[in-house]
C-alpha cells in the first residue's frame, strides 16, 4: 500500500499565484487533514474532513480552500499565494475516532 | 485551548547514554496522546498511542509513559540511528473527530 501520497514534493510560487496541493490515501480512512509545519511552531491544522462532502476549518485556515468529493482525495488550494504561506505542508489520514494519523511525505512550498 | 509543550527543545546524547523526553499537556478531556518520529525531509512517522494515565508502551529502545499531566519518551542505550525530531500530539474530547494538537518537538542527536 502507498499510504498517503502528496504531490508535488517541491514548489516555488510567485506572490499572487494560485495552486493546488494534491493528497491521496489508499487506506479507506474517513478522516483527512492538512497541516503546515513552520520552524518553532510545530504542526498546525489548516483544514480537515470527516468524510466525503464534509470539510471544516482548523487553526490556520485563512488563504486556503479545500473540498472532498471522494474518500481518497483531499486537495488543498492556495487562492492567492503570499510569502507567509512559505512552509512545509503535510496531509494526513485517520480512521474514525481518536486514532493516530498517518502522514504523507510533505510538500515544501516557497512563495517569492 | 489545548496546549502541548515539549522539552528540551534539543538533546545531544552519546551512544548508549539513556535519557528521557518530556511532553506536558493541558487539554479538556484527553482522548489520546501520540508520539511521532520525524526524520529530515520526511513526514511524521507514528510510534505510540497512550490513552490513560499509567499506560506504558515499548518498541525496541523506546518506552512511552503517561500521567495525568505529562508523557515521557524514555530512550534506553540510544544509537545514532535514533537521531530524529520526536513529536508529541494530543487528541481531546468535545468533537467526534480526533484533531491533533502538536508540540514543537525535541530534536535528538545521538553521537557515536
Amino acid at each position: 500500500n502507498a499510504g498517503v501520497t502528496q504531490t508535488p514534493k517541491f514548489q516555488v510560487l510567485k506572490t499572487g499565484q494560485s495552486m493546488t496541493l494534491q493528497c491521496a490515501q489508499d487506506m479507506n480512512h474517513e478522516y483527512m487533514s492538512w497541516y503546515r509545519q513552520d520552524p518553532g511552531m510545530g504542526l498546525r491544522l489548516i483544514h480537515y474532513s470527516v468524510g466525503a462532502g464534509i470539510t471544516d476549518q482548523g487553526e490556520v485556515p485563512n488563504g486556503y480552500n479545500v473540498s472532498r468529493s471522494t474518500t481518497e482525495d483531499f486537495p488543498l488550494r492556495l487562492l492567492s499565494a503570499a510569502p507567509s504561506q512559505t512552509s512545509v505542508y503535510f496531509c494526513a489520514s485517520q480512521t474514525r475516532g481518536y486514532t493516530e494519523a498517518f502522514f504523507g511525505q510533505g510538500t515544501r512550498l516557497t512563495v517569492v | 485551548e489545548d496546549q502541548v509543550t515539549q522539552s528540551p527543545e534539543a538533546l545531544r546524547l552519546q551512544e548508549g547514554e539513556s535519557s528521557s523526553l518530556n511532553c506536558s499537556y493541558t487539554v479538556s478531556g484527553l482522548r489520546g496522546l501520540f508520539w511521532y518520529r520525524q526524520d529530515p525531509g520526511k513526514g511524521p512517522e507514528f510510534l505510540f498511542t497512550l490513552y490513560s494515565a499509567g499506560e506504558e508502551k515499548e518498541k525496541e529502545r523506546l518506552k512511552a509513559t503517561l500521567t495525568k499531566k505529562e508523557s515521557f519518551l524514555h530512550i534506553t542505550a540510544p544509537k545514532p540511528e535514533d537521531s530524529a525530531t520526536y513529536l508529541c500530539a494530543v487528541s481531546a474530547g468535545g468533537t467526534s473527530y480526533g484533531k491533533l494538537t502538536f508540540g514543537q518537538g525535541t530534536i535528538l542527536t545521538v553521537h557515536p
